[in-house]
């Protein structure tokens, strides 16, 4: 079964431009999760989506949004983007929502900004 | 709020020696604990988890990890270290209620393994 997929791997923008990052889950999984990752932050939540809804949301400012769509894949936005906003972007994947369930992880999307 | 410490920064260990990785929690209720694993450039594998019951976890290329509700540790462990699983480890908590999949991590372990 082939795992989370992410697009694009690496994307370079500058201050001020918007972002989409997409998330393809493992077949069948319906949860998708957003985390950043920095140096100085560590893995942070950004939020969680299942069946199309937003589950939870991290302490991100408004600029950070995602949707899910019906066949569960899902992509986040990044508006008027900050150099701090420079990170690694991993999406998660599980079955269902839950605290017993695993997340499996994508390979990231590293975002520079300029 | 819920929330790991991971004490070490890195933790170095000779090929073949017994390895532990430390984690400790805090979390309002019961823990569901998960380690993982992060190799350069790449996302995070799932090694384990503790959900319930036995309080000895195996997992995912030898490591094994044990709860400790008294002293609210979840400790990751490995008989015999090897070369490859020099890489950064994860220790995260969720609460058995609320917050859905929202998982916390700690700040991450190095791990050296060296010949």
């Amino acid at each position: 079964k082939a795992g989370v997929t992410q697009t694009p791997r690496y994307l370079i923008k500058t201050r001020g431009q918007q972002v989409t990052l997409s998330c393809s889950p493992i077949s069948g999984h319906r949860s998708v999760s957003w985390y950043q990752q920095t140096p100085g932050q560590g893995l942070q939540f950004l939020f969680e989506y299942f069946s199309e809804t937003q589950r939870n949301k991290g302490n991100f400012p408004g600029r950070f949004s995602g949707r899910q769509f019906s066949n569960s894949r899902s992509e986040m936005n990044v508006s008027t983007l900050e150099l701090g906003d420079s990170a690694l972007y991993l999406c998660a994947s599980s079955l269902m929502t839950g605290p017993q369930e695993t997340q499996y992880f994508g390979p990231g999307t590293r975002l520079l900004v300029l | 709020a819920q929330s790991v410490a991971q004490p070490e920064d890195q933790v170095n260990v000779a090929e073949g020696n017994p390895l532990t990785v430390k984690c400790t929690y805090s979390v309002s209720g019961n823990p569901y604990l998960f380690w993982y694993v992060q190799y350069p450039n790449r996302g995070l594998q799932f090694l384990l988890k503790y959900i319930t019951g036995d309080n000895l976890v195996k997992g995912s290329y030898g490591f094994e990890a044990e709860f400790n509700k008294s002293q609210t540790s979840f400790h990751l462990k490995k008989p015999s270290a090897l070369v490859s699983d020099s890489a950064l480890y994860f220790c995260a908590v969720r609460p058995s209620t609320g917050g859905g999949n929202k998982l916390t991590f700690g700040t991450g372990t190095q791990l050296k393994v060296e010949l």
